[in-house]
């Protein structure tokens, strides 16, 4: 069984200011880890994914997420914040064992960026 | 770029009713899925499909629920007999073969139950 954990339901950051949105895990199995985010009426749309190699990825409008195994997260950063930034993000995993893969998701966190 | 697509935007029923929500994935997927996100709380995941049989479900998907592609585009989610609790928002997602392959989301219906 998997579960995951985000730190926060709702960060605050200036613009321009760095981003670091939490993600903690608990799998069986190694994972397959997702952040996705979600802008007001809208579905959701993947921001990055770590499935094998680099652990470090980087995905759309400037966000990275590594994988740190040993501390099984999965945090989400963005170097400087943009106003279109604002938005709420969901962590996901799912078992790589699994051909089904469902996901798993977090909480979700609201990330608010003052001007 | 290929999109999911969900049908209504907002669905409003009666309690007891049956709703059937429907969705075209992306055309060349093989995988589709259904979630649900209550107000305030986390997406969970229904109900996986995959060559014409369900793969796997949680247990929220009861007897109440069923999933059917009638054609070769369309996938649906029904609910026999709507309860005020499945008041939500509803996704389809869809994927290639791969297991690596993204899922990708609808926009979502928000299902009103009175």
């Amino acid at each position: 069984a998997q579960s995951v954990t985000q730190l926060g339901s709702h960060v605050s950051v200036s613009e321009g200011a760095l981003v670091l949105l939490r993600c903690n895990y608990s799998s069986s199995v190694p994972p397959y880890l997702f952040w996705y985010v979600q802008y007001p009426n809208q579905g959701l749309q993947l921001l990055l994914k770590y499935t094998t190699g680099a652990t470090l990825v980087k995905g759309i409008n400037g966000f990275e997420a590594e994988f740190k195994k040993s501390e099984t997260s999965f945090h989400l950063t963005k170097p400087s914040a943009h106003m279109s930034d604002a938005a709420e993000y969901f962590c996901a995993v799912t078992p790589w064992s699994n051909a089904g893969n469902m996901l798993t998701f977090g909480g979700g966190t609201r990330l608010m960026v003052k001007p | 770029e290929p999109e999911v697509t969900q049908t209504p935007s907002h669905q409003v029923t009666q309690m007891g009713q049956e709703v059937i929500l429907r969705c075209v994935p992306i055309s060349n997927h093989l995988y589709f899925y259904w979630y649900r996100q209550i107000l305030g709380q986390k997406v969970e995941f229904l109900v996986s499909f995959y060559n014409n049989e369900i793969s796997e479900k949680s247990e929220i998907f009861d007897d109440q629920f069923s999933v059917e592609r009638p054609d070769g585009s369309n996938f649906t989610l029904k609910i026999r007999s709507t309860k005020l609790e499945d008041s939500a928002m509803y996704f389809c997602a869809s994927r290639g073969l791969a297991a690596t392959d993204t899922q990708y989301f609808g926009p979502g219906t928000r299902l009103t139950v009175l």
